[in-house]
This record gives C-alpha cells, sequence and structure tokens, in this order.
C-alpha cells in the first residue's frame, strides 16, 4: 500500500499570503496524483488531478506541482474562503490511498 | 448539473448489515467508474471501493474486503454499497464519488455526493 504523507499536519497563514503544502509518497507514484478541499461540514472537492491539472471551475490561484513522490500544492494568495482542510491522493496503485490531511488555518 | 446523492444510512447493531444506494443525474452514468469513500468523525478520508465501468472490475482495500459489495443499476443510474459484518470502526460518513473519465486506471473523484452517516452500535 502506498502511503502518503502530508505536511505540514497545520499551516497558519493570512489572507493574501501564499501556501504552499506537500504530500510525499512512500513510492512512485508517476504523476498520478490529486489534491483535494474540504472545507468544514461539506464534502470533499476536486482542486488538482494528475498533479498539475486544475479541475473545472477552479481557479487560477491554485497549482500543483511534482512527480515521482513528491508533490506541492500552492495557493498563490489566500482568500478567506481558501482556509480549509486539503487531501492528496495516488491512483496510481490499489488500493487508493489518501493522505492524513493539512488544516490551512487563519493566522 | 452533474449530481450525486447517497442515502441509506442509519444506525446498525455491530454484526448488522446495510445497503448505502447513491442516485447519480445530469451525466452519462454508465461511462463512469464509480466509488465509494468513507470519513470516520474527526478523522481523514478512507477509500472504500470502486467499480470500473469498462469491464466492471471491483477494487477494495483489505479494511472491508469480504464485507462490503458495490454493485451498480446502469438502468437506474444508482450505484450500491452493501455492508455486513459491520463494526465499530465502520462508523463514519460515506461519500458516493463520480470518477473522472481519464486514459489510465480510474480516475480522481470530481463529483461527490453528501455524504450519509453510518453509525455501528450497540
Amino acid at each position: 500500500e502506498i502511503v502518503l504523507t502530508q505536511s505540514p499536519a497545520t499551516l497558519s497563514l493570512s489572507p493574501g499570503e501564499r501556501a504552499t503544502l506537500s504530500c510525499r509518497a512512500s513510492q512512485s507514484i508517476s504523476n498520478y496524483l490529486a489534491w483535494y478541499q474540504q472545507k468544514p461540514g461539506q464534502s470533499p472537492s476536486l482542486l488538482i488531478y494528475d498533479a498539475s491539472n486544475r479541475a473545472t471551475g477552479i481557479p487560477a490561484r491554485f497549482s500543483g506541482s511534482g512527480s515521482g513522490t513528491d508533490f506541492t500544492l500552492t495557493i498563490s494568495s489566500l482568500e478567506p474562503e481558501d482556509f480549509a482542510v486539503y487531501y492528496c491522493q495516488q491512483r496510481n496503485h490499489w488500493p487508493i490511498t489518501f493522505g492524513q490531511g493539512t488544516r490551512l488555518e487563519i493566522k | 448539473e452533474e449530481q450525486l446523492l447517497e442515502s441509506g444510512g442509519t444506525l446498525v447493531q455491530p454484526g448488522g448489515s446495510l445497503r448505502l444506494s447513491c442516485a447519480a443525474s445530469g451525466f452519462t452514468f454508465s461511462s463512469h467508474d464509480m466509488n465509494w469513500v468513507r470519513q470516520a468523525p474527526g478523522k481523514g478520508l478512507e477509500w472504500v471501493s470502486s467499480f470500473r465501468a469498462s469491464d466492471g472490475t471491483t477494487y477494495y482495500p483489505d479494511s472491508v474486503k469480504g464485507r462490503f459489495t458495490i454493485s451498480r443499476d446502469n438502468s437506474k443510474n444508482m450505484v450500491y454499497l452493501q455492508m455486513n459484518s459491520l463494526r465499530a470502526e465502520d462508523t463514519a460518513v460515506y461519500y458516493c464519488g463520480k470518477s473522472l473519465i481519464v486514459a489510465l486506471g480510474t480516475g480522481p473523484f470530481d463529483i461527490w455526493g453528501q455524504g450519509t452517516m453510518v453509525t455501528v452500535s450497540s
């Protein structure tokens, strides 16, 4: 099973700042990594798939990069609605696995 | 608008069974892999099952293999999760998810339902 390790567990930033979230895989997953955002009381929503492709309707301030084992989600300038929990997910090997999440909170 | 709507969650005793349903609308259901993902209270996301549209292959993690069964009815745009031998650790919100169509493997989950709560307790 591929383990995805997200860091940091919690990230405290202010609106307008740049956020950098990391996801590391226990073995290579090529570029088959997705990022999801989950706000309190809501279902997750897809942000980025295959490492760098924005999902439909996702603002350009969200970008993804990486391949192999190391991946990054960057939010260029935080908006108030971006404070949420972010999960990475790999689909290169069964079982599909998720990271444990990074909580992005307002500083 | 693409939508998924889960139902069937409830309180069930340990060892009991339950069937969850997910109604899909707004997209060509038969063309897409369908999935279940769960989230225990206050915890992260855990993939539970996938059903490949192309060949009907189903997949499960070890934590539910042999106890859970995913199925679908393309004539009704429905996907189901039959859960048997339920345990306290199966307590979670269960989400239905639609996969994007991709060249290889099962795609990421681009549409999620609102979830249905399953509580396993005596």
